[in-house]
C-alpha cells in the first residue's frame, strides 16, 4: 500500500462529526490557495480553492476559511464520513506563477 | 478523457542505473508537472514545463532532467538512479486562467524503489 504519510499529523473523528484541518502557510505574499485530498495509492484530488481577497469560500460539504494576519488556512468538512479518510493537504501559490508550494499534509482518519 | 497517466505504476532500480518515467495528458493543458512524494512529507516540484519546448526547475532538480517536445508528453528522466531518489513521483497538468486562479490534475502516481 501507499506508504505517503507514515508522520504526518493524524486528526480522529467520529463519523457524522466535522472535521477541521488546518495549515499555516509560508509566504506571505501568496494569494492563492488550494486544499487537495490524496487516498491511499492515489493522486491528490482537488477539493476547493480561496483567492486572498477572500476570508471563505464554501462547497458540498467543504469550508475553507483564510486569515491572512496570522497566515493560516483551514478546512471544515460537515458530517464527515468513512470516504473523507485520506491525506489532506494544503498548497499556495502567487497568482500567475502557475506553480503551487506544498504543506505536509494532515491524515484525516474516520472513526465508526 | 483519460486526464493524466503515468507509466510504470512501479519500480525498482539499481543504483546507478536509468530510467524514464513517462506522464501523458490528453486536455490540452499547457502546463505539466513533476512532483516528488516522500513518506510523511509533501509534494515537492522537480521540474515544469510551460508549453512545448520550455522546462524549468523546480525546487528539488538535481538528479533529474526533463523534455517537453510535444504539449501532451513530459517525460522524466533519472540518469544514475541513487537510494535518495526512491520517492512515489507525481505528474501533474493545468492550464493558465489568465492569473485568476487554476486547478493541477495529477496523474496516479510511479513508486520507485533504488536499492
Amino acid at each position: 500500500g501507499e506508504s505517503v504519510g507514515l508522520h504526518l499529523p493524524t486528526l480522529s473523528v467520529q463519523e457524522g462529526d466535522n472535521s477541521i484541518i488546518n495549515c499555516a502557510y509560508s509566504n506571505s505574499a501568496s494569494d492563492y490557495f488550494i486544499w487537495y485530498k490524496q487516498e491511499s495509492g492515489k493522486g491528490p484530488q482537488f477539493i476547493i480553492d480561496i483567492r486572498s481577497n477572500m476570508d471563505k469560500r464554501q462547497g458540498q460539504r467543504v469550508t475553507v476559511l483564510l486569515n491572512k494576519t496570522v497566515k493560516h488556512l483551514s478546512l471544515q468538512i460537515a458530517a464527515t464520513q468513512p470516504g473523507d479518510s485520506a491525506v489532506y493537504f494544503c498548497a499556495e501559490s502567487l497568482q500567475g506563477a502557475q506553480k503551487l508550494v506544498f504543506g505536509q499534509g494532515t491524515r484525516l482518519t474516520i472513526n465508526p | 478523457n483519460a486526464g493524466v497517466t503515468q507509466t510504470p505504476k512501479f519500480r525498482i532500480l539499481k543504483i546507478g542505473q536509468s530510467m524514464t518515467l513517462q506522464c501523458t495528458q490528453d486536455m490540452n493543458h499547457n502546463y505539466m508537472y513533476w512532483y516528488r512524494q516522500d513518506p510523511g512529507m509533501g509534494l515537492k516540484l522537480i521540474y515544469y514545463s510551460v508549453g512545448a519546448g520550455i522546462t524549468d526547475k523546480g525546487e528539488v532538480p538535481n538528479g533529474y532532467n526533463v523534455s517537453r517536445s510535444t504539449t501532451e508528453d513530459f517525460p522524466l528522466r533519472l540518469e544514475l538512479a541513487a537510494p535518495s531518489q526512491t520517492s512515489v513521483y507525481f505528474c501533474a497538468s493545468s492550464y493558465p486562467t489568465g492569473g485568476l486562479g487554476y486547478e493541477q490534475y495529477f496523474g496516479p502516481g510511479t513508486r520507485l524503489t533504488v536499492t
